[in-house]
């Protein structure tokens, strides 16, 4: 079946840190991949996406990369600001059927 | 442009009182339409999702339920609340997947619900 993996939060760096928070998935044939951002009592918005391996999807400063060998969509940023303070879902959805498939999410708090 | 529209955005209920909640999509046709909740501090639970008009898939037995009765139109009810039904309910909608194969979903800005 397909699944999502993803990093226990929550995590706290200060800023201009680096960040990466690990996502691992299982799913049968080519899924595509996302990460999507949830700030404070809002819905979720599309953070990036790649959709076959070895695409790398970035915005924002945020990048992350769709390894098929490791099976894996790490969330990578370079200096993280207090306005990234939020919570990141790693997500696949396969191409066969109209679901998608949601890790826990990850709480990211930057402090000054 | 598209644009997904769920309402209302709070909402504070009786133990036993009936629940509705809607969705609405705007700038595309025959959406894929999803309900999830969202319990505090935790992931994403799908209760709900539909490729059609009356056509629904229930991903967890509950005493919630859910209509499709325009294109859309997405509909989350109960009948009678529990406390549990307490949490975060998200709306989104995807591109069909016979339209599009890698499509990523659209979120509404969800609806607090508290059963008290």
């Amino acid at each position: 079946g397909n699944s999502v993996t993803q990093m226990e939060g929550p995590v706290t760096l200060s800023e201009e840190a680096f960040l990466t928070i690990n996502c691992t998935y299982t799913a049968t044939g080519y899924p595509s991949l996302f990460w999507y951002v949830q700030y404070p009592g809002e819905g979720l918005q599309l953070l990036l996406k790649a959709t076959k391996a070895d695409d790398k999807g970035s915005n924002k400063g945020f990048e992350a990369t769709y390894r098929k060998e490791t099976t894996s969509f790490h969330l990578e940023k370079g200096s993280v600001q207090v306005s990234d303070s939020a919570v990141y879902f790693c997500a696949l959805s396969d191409i066969i059927g109209n679901q998608f498939y949601f890790g826990t999410g990850t709480s990211l708090t930057v402090i000054p | 442009s598209q644009t997904i529209h769920q309402w209302p955005a709070t909402l504070v209920q009786p133990v036993g009182s009936p629940l509705s909640l809607e969705c609405t999509v705007e700038g595309t046709s025959n959406p894929n339409l999803y309900w999830y909740r969202q319990a505090a501090g935790r992931g994403l639970q799908l209760l709900f999702y539909s490729v059609g008009i009356g056509q629904i898939s229930s991903e967890v037995p509950q005493n919630l339920s859910a209509s499709r009765p325009q294109d859309r139109q997405f509909i989350l009810s109960s009948k009678k609340l529990l406390l549990s039904d307490s949490g975060f309910y998200l709306c989104a909608w995807s591109v069909a997947r016979r339209i599009r194969v890698h499509t990523e979903a659209f979120f509404g800005q969800g609806t607090r619900l508290t059963v008290v």
